[in-house]
């Protein structure tokens, strides 16, 4: 069975830090993996979707990283600035049986408090 | 649209009357999703939509639970008799493709939600 951890499940930092949020799964037989940003109260955003035939994908000061072998993802947030400040989630993409029915699986976030 | 669209984004009800939620996905996006989440809480998956396929109806919670999609369009979820644990806000999603390609982008898109409180 799938199962997504996120650790650290809560992070502080002052600004201007570069951090790393981590995200693991049991099973490597991932079709993609992407992370998101929720902000208190609203819907969810894509950051980055990493397909399983990719190590990484960037956009502007976010880095994600995949390792489907380890079954492990990073997502690099370059120079933090209190916007940044959100609850990060990742999900994973599986097909569980041999139709086109997919799910997604979710980790339970990490929330981020990036300070001036 | 250029994203996916929910309404109301917020609603007010009183317990034991029903309620109606939409989601109008993205132009040409098979695949539809409905989430809960409540006060503080990870993200319930309640029920999938992908084209003309049976939906995957295993997350919603109870009978008074259920949704109803057409095709590749629009989508409403219905909650009847509503109870203060209804209270959440209840996402949806859309992602293209129905094909099990691995090239394809099965990258999914959010809307900003419903926020539902049963008073």
């Amino acid at each position: 069975k799938q199962e997504v951890t996120q650790i650290p499940a809560a992070l502080s930092v002052p600004e201007g830090e570069n951090l790393v949020l981590n995200c693991s799964f049991t099973d490597s037989a991932i079709y993609n993996l992407q992370w998101f940003r929720q902000d208190p109260g609203k819907g969810l955003t894509s950051l980055l979707l990493i397909q399983s035939s990719q190590r990484e994908q960037t956009s502007g000061r976010l880095n994600a990283s995949l390792d489907k072998s380890s079954g492990r993802s990073t997502l690099y947030i370059a120079a933090s600035q209190p916007g940044d400040s959100a609850t990060y989630l990742c999900a994973v993409l599986i097909f569980p049986n041999a139709g086109n029915n997919r799910k997604l699986i979710w980790g339970l976030g990490t929330s981020l408090a990036v300070n001036p | 649209g250029a994203g996916v669209s929910q309404s109301p984004s917020n609603k007010v009800t009183e317990k034991g009357k029903d309620v109606e939620l939409r989601c109008d996905p993205i132009s040409g996006h098979t695949a539809l999703y409905w989430y809960r989440q409540r006060l503080g809480q990870g993200l319930e998956f309640l029920i999938y939509f992908q084209g003309n396929s049976a939906p995957d109806k295993s997350g919603l919670p109870s009978d008074r639970f259920s949704a109803e999609r057409t095709g590749e369009s629009v989508s409403t979820l219905t909650i009847q008799r509503t109870q203060q644990e209804d209270s959440a806000v209840y996402l949806c999603a859309s992602s293209p493709s129905a094909l099990r390609d691995i090239r394809a982008n099965y990258g999914y898109t959010f809307g900003s939600g419903t926020r539902l409180t049963v008073v």
